[in-house]
């Protein structure tokens, strides 16, 4: 069976640090991957998506970027983090670009 | 872009009552629909899914009902538990759209009470 992992569960940085957030993918080839952002009491915004390895699209501009080193893992970063960037960080993964399937997120906060 | 909406923010049930939480749609070409719940601090998990060629799909105690003249959704739970309190988000896509997936709603908070 499929599983997804996200580390780490909960984070807290100040203000100006970079930041890595690890999502892993298995039993599955091939998957489309998704970075989602969740503010408090709030719907899920796209932040980028991948279709493959080196392959990112990106939804919002925004002070985040993203990466796919291997088939299987998606990594969101950012070189200097904002007050803004504090929030719920949600990977999913597809293989048929319908249903989604998330992981267990990371809570982000930024002092 | 075309989002999904919801009507009502929170629903408040008695436990054992039905809850029926709704969902409207914009995008016509939207052919699949997915319900998730979100219980606190956790991600989104898979409720039930349901085809533009269907109009009803049951599950256990879960039943969604797709009207697609009036681009409306809803999910019905039977005999509400304490453990369906959570966030409920519809979601949908065009299947012959792009890669981006689904479009979410903004959710409906479920509250049971006892």
């Amino acid at each position: 069976s499929q599983t997804i992992h996200q580390w780490p569960a909960t984070l807290v940085q100040p203000v100006g640090s970079p930041l890595s957030l690890e999502c892993t993918v298995e039993g599955t080839s091939n998957p489309n991957l998704y970075w989602y952002r969740q503010a408090a009491g709030r719907g899920l915004q796209l932040l980028f998506y991948s279709v493959g390895i080196g392959q990112i699209s990106s939804e919002v501009p925004q002070n985040l970027s993203a990466s796919r080193p291997q088939d299987r893992q998606f990594i969101l970063s950012s070189k200097k983090l904002l007050l803004s960037d504090s929030g719920f960080y949600l990977c999913a993964w597809s293989v048929n670009q319908e249903t989604q399937y998330f992981g267990p997120g990371t809570r982000l906060l930024v002092l | 872009g075309e989002s999904v909406g919801l009507h009502l923010p929170t629903l408040s049930v008695q436990e054992g009552d039905n809850s029926i939480i709704n969902c409207a749609y914009s995008n016509s070409a939207s052919d699949y629909f997915i319900w998730y719940k979100q219980e606190s601090g956790k991600g989104p998990q898979f409720i039930i899914d349901i085809r533009s060629n269907m109009d009803k799909r049951q599950g256990q105690r879960v039943t969604v009902l797709l009207n697609k003249t009036v681009k409306h959704l809803s999910l019905q739970i039977a005999a509400t538990q304490p453990g369906d309190s959570a966030v409920y988000f519809c979601a949908e896509i065009d299947s012959g759209g792009g890669a981006d997936g689904l479009t979410f709603g903004k959710g409906t908070h479920l509250i049971i009470q006892p």
